[in-house]
């Protein structure tokens, strides 16, 4: 059972606009900034999005986030089949004092 | 650019020693503004975080709960790499294992992954 919370599974046509949830809880997401990895089959996580809604060199502003008290969300607008794949939310712990993560959401682009 | 190269082996008997390695370029681990970490990915448990070492004014680690009594991750300044040791280990331990850099709050980079198999 992961600590932060995202539906199993996602999808849109191209050309959509796709969001997807991430619940935590106020040791979580409430106190520190939520990160989201991109995961291609056999292939490390990629990071996505850093401190909530930042995007690292290279990842297209088709890519954004967001936080709202103890949830976070990731949105793709302009939907790409390149863009089927796992998204990972992420976020330090002060209770458990580590990295927890959601169980993930397969996206699917129909 | 950084890189993060893991080797080790992929195939570990019930109840002897997992230990795999994270060679470092392009950044030191003993680098006063990373933290160097071990994640496993299985289908019965997600991404899990084991623990993670890291070096301010000494060196420190943090580990998680669920291995806490099995795990040891130790830096290697010599060779600028960190190792992982997973004591004790059955089929649940059986996954693919990442080492990461956090850095600016992120973990930003990561190793390729190693599929480690607990199996007689």
């Amino acid at each position: 059972q992961s600590v932060l919370t995202q539906p199993p599974s996602a999808s849109g046509t191209p050309g959509q606009r796709v969001t997807i949830s991430c619940s935590g809880s106020s040791s979580n997401i409430g106190r520190n900034t939520v990160n989201w990895y991109q995961q291609l089959p056999g292939t490390a996580p990629k990071l996505l999005i850093y401190s909530n809604n930042q995007r690292p060199s290279g990842v297209p502003d088709r890519f954004s986030g967001s936080k709202s008290g103890t949830s976070a969300s990731l949105a793709i607008s302009g939907l790409q089949s390149e863009d089927e794949a796992d998204y990972y939310c992420a976020a330090w712990d002060d209770s458990l004092n580590g990295w927890v993560f959601g169980g993930g959401t397969k996206l699917t682009v129909l | 650019q950084v890189q993060l190269q893991q080797s080790g082996p992929g195939l570990v008997k019930p109840s002897q020693t997992l230990s795999l390695t994270c060679a470092i370029s392009g950044d030191s681990v003993s680098s006063k503004s990373a933290a160097w970490n071990w994640i496993r990915q299985s289908p019965s448990r997600g991404l899990e975080w084991l623990g993670r070492t890291y070096y301010r004014s000494k060196w420190n680690n943090d580990y998680a709960l669920s291995v806490k009594s099995r795990i040891t991750i130790n830096p290697d300044t010599s060779k600028n790499q960190f190792s992982l040791q997973l004591n004790s280990v059955t089929p649940e331990d059986t996954a693919v294992y990442y080492c990461a850099r956090t850095y600016g709050g992120n973990n930003d980079y990561w190793g390729q992954g190693t599929l480690v198999t607990v199996s007689s």
